[in-house]
This record gives structure tokens, sequence and C-alpha cells, in this order.
């Protein structure tokens, strides 16, 4: 909950344009998480980051990309070759990667147009 | 595919009420979190469970894991307007260490 921000809370962008969100953390965790929500599909894993300059890719990567250069940073590019890019995404991190509870950030809703 | 299923995928209730929302794993599962997420807002936390046949209670909530660990429920007695949302259940498959499976979460509407 708490210590976690996402910026911007709304974003507007064109069809065929790079957005980048961010998402920072001051809860000192390892790691961190992107998740895409869509009405009805519940909460859908992009990227995760175990550790700094280290992530692997989630359930539906194509189209992202992501880098972890800080512990407290992991900001998420929606790139042009994303089809469908509008959508609620969240970020979350947890102390660390194994069996530990996610706090989420207020989350980012992208609209492409 | 759905590595965790969660049903119903939605739920209406007169206040008062009560409401259960089910999730279940092919997969054993090492632990089994639930998370609430208010409308417009973004999932908290609820609880964790981790052994065999576990129950907790947080007031008028009760969660289950099943003996197997390869289900779960959560029960709210006599719900207000307050409980609504939508409830997601998570779950850490055993073969997996570290990445949450998320149901597509139960969405809960309290008539008044």
């Amino acid at each position: 909950d708490g210590g976690i921000t996402q910026s911007p809370k709304y974003l507007f962008r064109k069809e065929g344009q790079n957005v980048t969100l961010s998402c920072e953390q001051n809860l000192n965790h390892d790691a961190m998480y992107w998740y895409r929500q869509d009405p009805g599909q519940g909460l859908r894993l992009i990227y995760y980051s175990q550790i700094v300059n280290d992530f692997q890719k989630g359930d539906i990567a194509e189209g992202y990309s992501v880098s972890r250069e800080k512990k407290e940073s992991f900001p998420l590019t929606v790139t042009s070759a994303q089809k469908n890019p509008t959508a609620f995404y969240l970020c979350a991190s947890s102390y660390s990667l194994n069996q530990e509870t996610q706090y989420f950030g207020p989350g980012t809703r992208l609209l492409v147009l | 595919g759905q590595q965790v299923m969660q049903i119903p995928q939605y739920q209406h209730v007169q206040e008062g009420e009560d409401f259960t929302t089910y999730c279940n794993s092919s997969t054993t599962l090492s632990n089994i979190q639930w998370y609430k997420q208010r409308p417009g807002g973004h999932p908290v936390f609820l609880i964790q469970l981790v052994k065999s046949g576990e129950v907790k209670k947080q007031k008028r909530l009760t969660f289950q894991f099943g003996e197997a660990k390869k289900n779960s429920s959560l029960h709210i007695t006599a719900t207000q307007t307050t409980d609504v949302g939508t409830y997601f259940c998570a779950g850490i498959r055993g073969s997996t260490l570290g990445r949450l499976y998320f149901g597509r979460g139960t969405q809960l509407t309290v008539w008044p």
C-alpha cells in the first residue's frame, strides 16, 4: 500500500507511440512486479524483478520492456508493438520473490487513442 | 491458461446476507493469499494461509485453506456496503518459487 508510487494516474497517448510508466518504492523491497488489469481478466503478470539489474518475463511480456537499474525504481515501457495497450497498470513490490506479500501502487490508467 | 480458478466472477447480495468466493488450483499450492480491491482502487493484502486445513478469521471474514492445499475460500458473514469490491485469491504453486498466480477475482456488490 503506502510507499509505492506510480505516475501518472492517467495517461493518454496516440497509437504508435511508446510510453513509459513510472514505479517507485521506498520500502526497501528487493522484488518488484508489473501487472496489467482488464475488466474480467484479473491481474496478469507482465514482468517481474527479483533484484537490481535482473528481471524476468511474466505471462504477457510481448510489447513491453522494463529496466531495474535501481532498487527503488522499476519503470515499464509500453511499446508500439503492444497491440492493445489500453488498460489499468499496477506496480507491486515485496521483500523478496519467494512467498511474500505484495504491496501495490495506486495504478496508472493508460488510454491509447 | 488460468493457473488459479476463482468463482463466481460476480456476486450480488442484499446487505446482511452471507458471501463466499472459492479458489481452486489443479496443482498443490505452497501458500494462498487473499486481496481486496475497492472500486477504482488497487489490490490490498488481506491474509496469507500456509498450512493444510488452516482457518483464519478477521472479524466477519473467514478464510480457509483446503487439506490438499489446492483450494481455498473466503466467507463473509452478514455483508455490509463497505464489503463492496473485488476479492482476489493468489497462490504460489509448489513447483514455482515466488510466482504468485492470481485468480480472476469475484466482484461483490452489496445492495443496501
